[in-house]
């Protein structure tokens, strides 16, 4: 199985911050990798398909990059609406493993 | 629009099975597979299965292959997934969700929670 490892695991930050959250991968995974954001009691959104492709209606202020086993998710401008846990999952061979998460949390 | 719609919460046991439905509408049923994912309680996400409404083929993770079977019923476009011997691990929310873009999960149903007590 592909094990998915995301950092950090907590993250604090101030609104218009730029922040960066990575995932790697213990093999590569083709490029086949998914950005989520969950709020609590909330069903999981899907922010970014395909390593870097942005979801429709997802702020641009979102962006994913990377190749191989090492990928990013960057928030450019920190807004009050982006305080939340977010998860990256390969979807390369089954299974389809998430990341940990990563709580972003107001500084 | 496309909806995934899940049943409402179940109390089991311990040892008993439970089947969650995940009734679909808004797009053509045999043409996207379904995902399923749970949450534990503060936990993170845990991807669990799929299944291909089409043919019915399912793929699941080999923690779960003895304890879950995920069926369709295509006169309704529902998915059913269904846990057996239930232990209080297994109290959790458990989504279906549908896949995209080869396999990112873009339609996510509300979540059924499963609480296990006994």
């Amino acid at each position: 199985d592909i094990q998915m490892t995301q950092s950090p695991s907590t993250l604090s930050a101030s609104v218009g911050d730029r922040v960066t959250i990575t995932c790697r991968a213990s093999q590569s995974i083709n490029g086949w990798l998914a950005w989520y954001q969950q709020k609590p009691g909330k069903a999981p959104k899907l922010l970014i398909y395909k390593a870097s492709s942005l979801e429709s209606g997802v702020p641009s202020r979102f962006s994913g990059s990377g190749s191989g086993t090492e990928f990013t998710l960057t928030i450019s401008s920190l807004q009050p609406d982006d305080f939340a846990t977010y998860y990256c999952q390969h979807y390369n061979t089954y299974p389809y493993t998430f990341g940990q998460g990563t709580k972003l949390e107001i500084k | 629009q496309v909806q995934l719609v899940q049943s409402g919460a179940e109390v089991k046991k311990p040892g008993a099975s439970v089947m969650v439905p995940c009734r679909t509408s808004g797009y053509t049923f045999t043409t996207y597979y379904v995902h399923w994912v749970r949450q534990a309680p503060g936990q993170g996400l845990e991807w669990m299965g799929a299944i291909d409404p089409s043919g019915g083929s399912t793929y699941s993770a080999q923690k779960f292959q003895d304890k879950i079977t995920m069926s369709r019923d295509t006169s309704t476009s529902t998915i059913y997934m269904e846990l057996s011997s239930l232990r209080s691990e297994d109290t959790a929310v458990y989504y279906c969700v549908r896949a995209d873009y080869g396999g990112s999960g873009r339609y996510w149903g509300q979540g059924t929670l499963v609480i296990v007590s006994s």
